[in-house]
């Protein structure tokens, strides 16, 4: 099915683990963006990309990784996991520079 | 200070009202500015699409630019309950800044 999906849905991780968030589109948009959702902060940038190959940081990169090795792809690690990274994560795609983003179903993350 | 205000809510209004929902900016690049609909643990979904200043009409939904107040708005006629959710603005400035910023989003209540 066309769209953008993120894997996993639910994760329940402990302190100081390594964790893989996935993020696949089928629409071959040129952005992508990895978005956190806190209460009280609203949806806060993590990083983005405008292609394969080329990405950039947003308002709060700290203790996240990603990359983009192809188009349809945007995975986003968090090297060690911490409490505070406890969040819903939603990745979102987007067609051109206009930026009208298209959002997945998110991934409810739990630090432990 | 963050670059997009929005007045968290919740705002509460009876089924068939007129709501209003404002955002206020301070980046005078910002030229794209859109409107999302997030329903309980649900992805953003776009809305509204407004490019520069003026007003867009989608059916019971107006979105209003004005550029030269840094202020965005979104109406509503005759609410109903279907559209209780949290309404989250955006906006982006194409070009070399092409960075997707949101609003922390009102949640909205419209009671049957």
């Amino acid at each position: 099915d066309a769209g953008i999906t993120q894997s996993p849905r639910y994760k329940i991780t402990e302190t100081g683990r390594q964790v893989t968030l996935m993020c696949h589109q089928t629409w071959s948009h040129s952005y992508m963006f990895w978005y956190r959702q806190d209460l009280g902060h609203g949806l806060r940038l993590i990083y983005y990309s405008a292609a394969a190959d080329i990405t950039d940081k947003g308002e709060v990169p700290d203790g996240y990784v990603v990359s983009r090795s192809k188009t349809e792809n945007f995975p986003l690690t968090l090297e060690s996991a911490t409490r505070s990274q406890t969040s819903v994560y939603f990745c979102a795609s987007s067609e051109s520079f206009t930026l009208r983003a298209f959002f997945g179903q998110g991934t409810r993350l739990t630090v432990v | 200070q963050k670059e997009v205000e929005q007045d968290p809510g919740p705002l509460s209004v009876p089924e068939g009202a007129i709501v209003s929902l404002n955002c206020t900016y301070s980046n005078s690049a910002f030229q794209y500015f859109m409107w999302y609909r997030q329903y309980s643990r649900k992805g953003p979904e776009l809305l509204m699409y407004t490019y520069s200043s003026g007003n867009k009409e989608d059916g019971r939904f107006t979105a209003q630019v004005d550029k030269s107040s840094k202020y965005i708005s979104l109406f509503i006629r005759d609410s109903q309950p279907s559209d209780s959710a949290t309404y989250l603005c955006a906006m982006s400035g194409g070009g070399a800044t092409n960075k997707l910023i949101f609003g922390t989003g009102t949640l909205l209540a419209v009671q049957p």
